[in-house]
């Protein structure tokens, strides 16, 4: 039973355009949202988060939006770098879930320069 | 300030043996989460301690077993070694747990042979 989804496994964007990755969650406890960039082998960076009392977050090039009714989120990345070039992890928790963090499987975001 | 630190790096072990993972978090963090990263389960939920205390766990095996000290230390043992076991080992530390941002080490790359 896989409570958070991200259903593209990768995604290929030219340097400049605009990255938007998808995840869906189907528990409707999870009220905190995350985003985490991961290099091989390596732990993952926390990138942006948003609680569910809102439906957007700002940081620089990162945008998450939350549409609460259907149940989905989104990381908007503008403009998108080579650098960028990473797995993107979206994860969800509650308020009760005492620091566990349910992760999607990921998707492979490559910036072609 | 500095991040979580996590130790050793890389592990090599025995089937049979038993292994003990360390994770010091951010200072003035309470929370303490541990992952293991497999190619093909994902980001896997393995326990959450807070001020000593472990408040949530995973669906894993006895075999998985941790603990927390009073300055916020936690380690994680795994005794009776499978080779299944062989696993990217992430720590993540976050004030509290639960709707809080959570930082993850570098990671323990444990392989059995």
């Amino acid at each position: 039973d896989q409570q958070v989804k991200q259903n593209s496994p990768s995604l290929s964007v030219q340097e400049g355009r605009i990255s938007i990755l998808n995840c869906d969650y189907t528990n409707s406890m999870f009220d905190y949202f995350l985003w985490y960039k991961k290099y091989p082998a390596e732990g993952p960076t926390f990138l942006i988060s948003i609680s569910s009392i809102k439906d957007k977050n700002e940081d620089g090039r990162f945008t998450v939006f939350l549409n609460k009714s259907a149940k989905h989120l989104s990381l908007h990345i503008v403009p998108s770098q080579p650098g960028d070039s990473a797995v993107y992890f979206c994860a969800a928790s509650s308020g009760t879930s005492y620091g566990k963090l349910t992760f999607g499987q990921g998707t492979i975001l490559t910036v072609h320069p | 300030k500095a991040g979580v630190t996590q130790t050793p790096r890389y592990l090599i072990k025995t089937r049979g043996q038993q292994v003990t993972l360390s994770c010091s978090p951010i200072s003035g963090h309470r929370s303490v989460s541990w992952y293991q990263q497999t190619p093909g389960q994902g980001l896997q939920f393995l326990f959450e301690y807070f001020s000593e205390t472990q408040r949530n766990k995973g669906n894993f095996p006895g075999r998985f077993s941790g603990r927390q000290f009073s300055n916020s230390r936690s380690e994680m043992n795994v005794s009776t070694l499978e080779l299944g076991d062989s696993a990217l080992y992430l720590c993540a530390s976050s004030s509290f747990g639960g709707r809080s941002e959570a930082f993850f080490g570098q990671g323990t790359r444990l392989t059995v042979v």
